[in-house]
This record gives structure tokens, C-alpha cells and sequence, in this order.
């Protein structure tokens, strides 16, 4: 069954160092990958999306993700952390089958420590 | 960017009544609509999908009759919780989705609506 896993529920890093978040998802073709941040109580905001072309794509506040097909993985980074970045991320894939619906990871918590 | 709303952001109700989130499309038209349920420090849960005009497709699980879904223009769908119990209290969010020619399978999301069900 196609799924998408996010390994770690929750991370803490120091404010200023780097950050990863991992995906990994599970599908027989290349999907549509997307990686969202979420704030208590508030919707969803992109933060980047891998269609096709270059696997390394630049988001938004300065976050970029890498898509590498030989793990299946989609794997965020940030080279250095700001204690405003804490929050949920939640990386999806859209699959080509069954209309195009989101399926979603089940996100991980980023704490930033001062 | 395109922009979808959700009214009402925060509602409280009786068990027992029911009540209607609107999801609107601002500034694009939405073919597909998605409805979206996440509890406390989970991942949205997938309840719907909804084609403007037509009837929802239900994941598995969901209680069609429970929750009344409508997608009568390209602008808005509907979710409607029928005889709510506080078991149906929860976040729930919608996007919307232009379409899927030219390779487009972005959503955008709603801010969700936090219903307390007392």
C-alpha cells in the first residue's frame, strides 16, 4: 500500500544549527512530493514542492529538500535553525492514482532550543 | 497566491445539533475540494473529496451521513456534521485544487475550523 513515513515524532535542535527532517514514502512510480509547516491551531502553509527536474528544490524561509529516488526519500533541511521555525512539518505525496489525493506523513514536531 | 478560506474559524454547538463549515475558493476555482480531519497532535486524516457538482467520495470509514459534504460551485464546498457528539470535536481542514492538467496536483489549504461539540 503506497504510505508515507516520517520517522521521528519529535526533534529538538539549538537555534542556529542545522536541521534535517526525514520522509521516506513507499509508491511503484515517482510521486508528487510537498513538505508543509503547520503552527498550534493554524492551517497549513507550503513550504516546497518536487515535481520533476532538478531533486533539489529551494523553499521558502530558507528551508530546501532533496528528492532521491534510490532511497525514496524527501528528506527537509535548514542549514541553520531559528527559534521561529518550531512547529509541526508534515511532508505529503499526491500519487497518481485514486484522483490525486494527499496522503500525509504523521509529521514531526520541531523544538528549538535557545 | 491562491488563497482558501474557512468560516467559521472556531464553533462550539450542543451535542446533538449540527453545523455547516464553509470552505471558499478566493481567487481561483476549485474543481476538487478536500475535507481533512486532525486530531490533537496527529497528521490530517483524509475524510472526502468532493467534485464540484458531483456527490463526495468518502474515504473508508467516514460516515457519509454524518458528515454531509456539497461542492455546488467552484468556489465552495460545504461540510456539514449532522447530530454532532463530542466525539466529532476536532480540527478540521479543506483544500482546494484548480485541477490536474498541465501536471498541477498542488492543494491549498484552508486556516481549518476547530469545532468543540459540548
Amino acid at each position: 500500500a503506497q504510505s508515507v513515513t516520517q520517522p521521528d515524532i519529535h526533534i529538538t535542535v539549538s537555534e542556529g544549527a542545522s536541521l534535517e527532517l526525514r520522509c521516506n514514502y513507499s509508491y511503484g512510480a515517482t510521486p508528487y512530493l510537498f513538505w508543509y509547516v503547520q503552527s498550534p491551531g493554524q492551517g497549513l502553509q507550503l513550504l516546497l514542492k518536487y515535481f520533476s527536474g532538478d531533486t533539489l528544490v529551494q523553499g521558502i524561509k530558507g528551508f530546501e529538500a532533496e528528492f532521491k529516488r534510490s532511497q525514496s526519500s524527501f528528506n527537509l533541511r535548514k542549514p541553520s535553525v531559528h527559534w521561529s521555525d518550531a512547529a509541526e512539518y508534515f511532508c505529503a505525496v499526491v500519487m497518481d492514482t485514486g484522483g490525486f489525493k494527499t496522503i500525509f506523513g504523521a509529521g514531526t514536531r520541531l523544538f528549538v532550543k535557545a | 497566491g491562491a488563497v482558501v478560506s474557512q468560516h467559521p474559524s472556531r464553533v462550539i454547538c450542543k451535542s446533538g445539533t449540527s453545523v455547516k463549515i464553509e470552505c471558499r475558493s478566493l481567487d481561483f476555482q476549485a474543481t476538487t475540494m478536500f475535507w481533512y480531519r486532525q486530531f490533537p497532535k496527529k497528521s490530517l486524516m483524509l475524510m472526502a473529496t468532493s467534485n464540484e457538482g458531483s456527490k463526495a467520495t468518502y474515504e473508508q470509514g467516514v460516515e457519509k451521513d454524518k458528515f454531509l459534504i456539497n461542492h455546488a460551485s467552484l468556489t465552495l464546498s460545504t461540510l456539514t456534521v449532522t447530530s454532532a457528539h463530542p466525539e466529532d470535536s476536532s480540527f478540521y481542514i479543506c483544500s482546494a485544487r484548480a485541477g490536474t492538467s498541465g501536471g498541477s496536483y498542488e492543494q491549498y489549504f484552508g486556516p481549518g475550523t476547530r469545532l468543540t461539540v459540548t
